[in-house]
């Protein structure tokens, strides 16, 4: 069936990098996204990628994807306390207009 | 542009009690969704709607109806709220590059 993994806790120096995992198993997968959610705040699209892309740059951030793995990646470049948050990844299948969520990863910032 | 919104933002039931959770939508989406965030648990889909009409089961659907009164309005009903029903709701819909949208969330609490 349809899955998507991520690890759930993450902790990177301010200033440093952040790499967020996901691996997915829906091989239809059209769309997949990594989404952004604040303490007491819904979920915030952050950028998505097209299955049929590697890799998509948008200022700070960079998202993989290595579609024979079924993996895809967020790089936060230069880690700010503002990106301490829960960030979700999640597959698009539009045969049935469902997306799939992964638990989520808590990112911590350490000072 | 209100993007998606919800209300209530905060409620507290009795065992038993039921009440309407609504949500709306100005961008004009076909498809709208409820899922409902416990810790640890990511996001589950309790029903969503493919288009002004149509409703459907998702992985948690015990407990809950909907209503997709227009294009707009998608409203989650709990006719007999039990405690395994407190959680945070939230409501999204979809847009053309099959990107959710999401509300600010309902924190509702079943005493």
């Amino acid at each position: 069936g349809e899955d998507v993994e991520q690890s759930l806790f993450l902790s990177v120096r301010e200033g440093d990098s952040s790499v967020i995992n996901c691996t997915y198993t829906d091989s239809s997968s059209t769309y997949l996204y990594w989404y952004k959610q604040e303490p007491g705040a819904g979920l915030q699209l952050l950028t998505y990628i097209f299955s049929n892309m590697d890799m998509k740059q948008d200022q700070r951030l960079t998202v993989l994807l290595n579609k024979k793995d079924k993996h895809l990646s967020l790089r936060i470049a230069d880690t700010q306390t503002g990106d301490s948050a829960i960030y979700f990844c999640a597959e698009s299948t539009p045969r049935d207009d469902k997306i799939i969520f992964g638990k989520g990863t808590r990112l911590h910032i350490l000072p | 542009n209100a993007g998606v919104t919800q209300t209530p933002k905060f409620q507290v039931l009795k065992t038993g009690q039921s009440m309407t959770l609504q949500c709306a939508q100005d961008m004009n989406h076909n498809s709208m969704y409820w899922y409902r965030q416990d810790p640890g648990m990511g996001l589950r889909l309790i029903y969503y709607s493919a288009s002004e009409g149509t409703t459907d089961k998702g992985e948690v659907p015990n407990g809950y109806n909907v209503s997709r009164l227009n294009k707009r309005e998608f409203s989650l009903r709990l006719e007999s709220a039990a405690p395994s029903q407190t959680s945070v709701y939230f409501c999204a819909s979809l847009g053309l590059s099959y990107e959710q949208y999401f509300g600010p969330g309902t924190r509702l609490t079943v005493t």
